[in-house]
C-alpha cells in the first residue's frame, strides 16, 4: 500500500541553525501539508502546498518557514534560525486530486530537537 | 474557545467494553477526519466522513452535520486499541484543524 515517508526521524540542532525536513509524498497526490506537534499539545497546521505554490499558510509559518517540491517527488520544510520553540514533531501528509483531496494520508513524523 | 472539542480527555476501560469518543466542532467543516496516534508518533487516517457513518472492523464512526458532532466507537475493546484518537475537520478544501485527543487506554 502507498505511504508517505518522511527521513530523517529524528532531527537535532543547535539553536540558529537550518534544518530541512524532507518527505516522500504518495506518489500521485498533487496536494502536500506540513503539521507540527509540540510535545503534550494538538496537532497544529502549517502550511498546504499545491501547484507548486502555498495555499494557505498559518500564522505558525513564518518567514523563517519556506517549503519546496525540488523535484517530482520530494516536498521539504526549510527552518532557518531554529529556535528552542521549534522543537516538536512535523509530520508530511499528501491528498489526491478531486474529490480524494479531502482525505489526507500521514507520514510517520520528523521529531526536531533544538538545543 | 477551541474550534474542536473532544471529550472525555483520558479514558480507561477494561477489555472488551464498548468505547464511545465524542467530538464536537463550531466551524463549516468540508469532512471530518478520525485518527490513531500510537506512543511512537505517528498518526494513522481511520476514518474520513462528511455524513451518516462508516464502519471498518471494531471501529465505527458517526457524524451529524446539523447537530456539528461526531462520534468514534469501538466494540469489543483490545489492549491493541490503547493509542490517542483524535478529531479533525476540514476547513475549506486543505487545512485541518485538530482536537486535542483522547488518549485511550484499555486494561487486560
Amino acid at each position: 500500500e502507498p505511504e508517505v515517508t518522511q527521513t530523517p526521524s529524528h532531527q537535532v540542532t543547535q539553536m540558529g541553525q537550518e534544518v530541512i525536513l524532507r518527505c516522500v509524498p504518495i506518489s500521485n497526490h498533487l496536494y502536500f501539508y506540513w503539521y507540527r506537534q509540540i510535545l503534550g499539545q494538538k496537532v497544529e497546521f502549517l502550511v498546504s502546498f499545491y501547484n507548486n505554490e502555498i495555499s494557505e499558510k498559518s500564522e505558525i509559518f513564518d518567514d523563517r518557514f519556506s517549503v519546496e517540491r525540488p523535484d517530482g517527488s520530494n516536498f521539504t520544510l526549510k527552518i532557518r534560525s531554529t529556535k528552542l520553540e521549534d522543537s516538536a514533531m512535523y509530520f508530511c501528509a499528501s491528498s489526491a486530486q478531486g474529490a480524494m483531496r479531502y482525505e489526507q494520508f500521514f507520514g510517520p513524523g520528523t521529531r526536531l530537537t533544538v538545543l | 474557545k477551541n474550534e474542536v472539542e473532544q471529550s472525555p480527555q483520558n479514558l480507561t476501560a477494561q477489555e472488551g467494553e464498548f468505547i464511545t469518543i465524542n467530538c464536537s466542532y463550531s466551524v463549516g467543516i468540508s469532512a471530518l477526519h478520525w485518527l490513531q496516534q500510537h506512543p511512537g508518533g505517528g498518526i494513522v487516517s481511520l476514518f474520513m466522513l462528511s455524513s451518516g457513518k462508516k464502519k471498518h472492523g471494531r471501529l465505527i464512526a458517526t457524524i451529524n452535520i446539523q447537530e456539528k458532532h461526531s462520534s468514534l466507537h469501538i466494540t469489543a475493546s483490545h489492549p491493541r486499541d490503547s493509542a490517542v484518537y483524535i478529531c479533525a475537520v476540514l476547513q475549506g478544501a486543505q487545512k485541518l484543524v485538530f482536537g486535542q485527543g483522547t488518549r485511550l487506554t484499555i486494561n487486560p
